[in-house]
């Protein structure tokens, strides 16, 4: 059973398209964070949310937490080759994270 | 500042057979954590160590184990190897916590035959 659910699975758009990833879950988290893992390598921090309404922004990519802190998403603007990878979102609730299912972003030039 | 190293890359075993796998934290990190990747289950939390001791475990059974020496340095070792226990191994380490931020090492691949 996973707590967070990703969606979609998979993805592969045109280069400088609009994207959005969710993450949801019938769970509250303390809070959220966001993974981009590419093929070999592991998992590197994309950012944190804490605070239920929150957004972030990193460039081009837009973090949202929900107001309930049970669901979040990702939104990238004009996407680019290099944003191909493996997205991941985790939840912290206790003392431990749980990983979402992933989104498979393939950017397409 | 030298990131996680994780030793060996990749591994090749026989069910029935353990591993022990190596992780190396970044330098003054004290929280390592280990999380098994496969492409059905995803990424799931094994176990935390901070200080020596086991902090946090996840549900997997007793053949996973682990260790931290006096150095942060972690060791996880499968016993009775079973075909699903392929998988990707990544160790994370943080200053503290992983809840506030963590950084993963390129994992180990292992393969059971």
């Amino acid at each position: 059973t996973q707590l967070l659910e990703q969606s979609p699975q998979f993805l592969s758009i045109q280069e400088g398209e609009n994207l959005t990833v969710y993450c949801n879950s019938s769970s509250v988290f303390s809070s959220l964070q966001w993974y981009r893992q590419e093929p070999g390598e592991g998992p590197v921090l994309l950012v944190t949310v804490v605070t239920g309404g929150e957004v972030k922004k990193l460039k081009r990519l837009t973090f949202q937490f929900g107001d309930a802190r049970k669901d979040s998403s990702l939104h990238i603007t004009a996407a680019q080759t290099g944003d191909t990878g493996l997205y991941l979102c985790a939840g912290a609730t206790g003392n431990q994270f749980y990983f979402g299912t992933g989104t498979s972003l393939t950017v397409i030039p | 500042k030298a990131g996680v190293t994780q030793t060996p890359r990749y591994l090749i075993k026989t069910r029935g057979q353990q591993v022990t796998l190596s992780c190396s934290p970044i330098s003054g990190h004290r929280s390592v954590s280990w999380y098994q990747q496969t492409p059905g289950q995803g990424l799931q939390f094994l176990f935390e160590y901070f200080s020596e001791t086991q902090r946090n475990k996840g549900n997997f059974p007793g053949r996973f184990s682990g260790r931290q020496f006096s150095n942060s340095r972690s060791e996880m070792n499968v016993s009775t190897l079973e075909l699903g226990d392929s998988a990707l191994y990544l160790c994370a380490s943080s200053l503290v916590t992983p809840l506030n931020e963590q950084f993963f090492g390129p994992g180990t691949r292992l393969t059971v035959l």
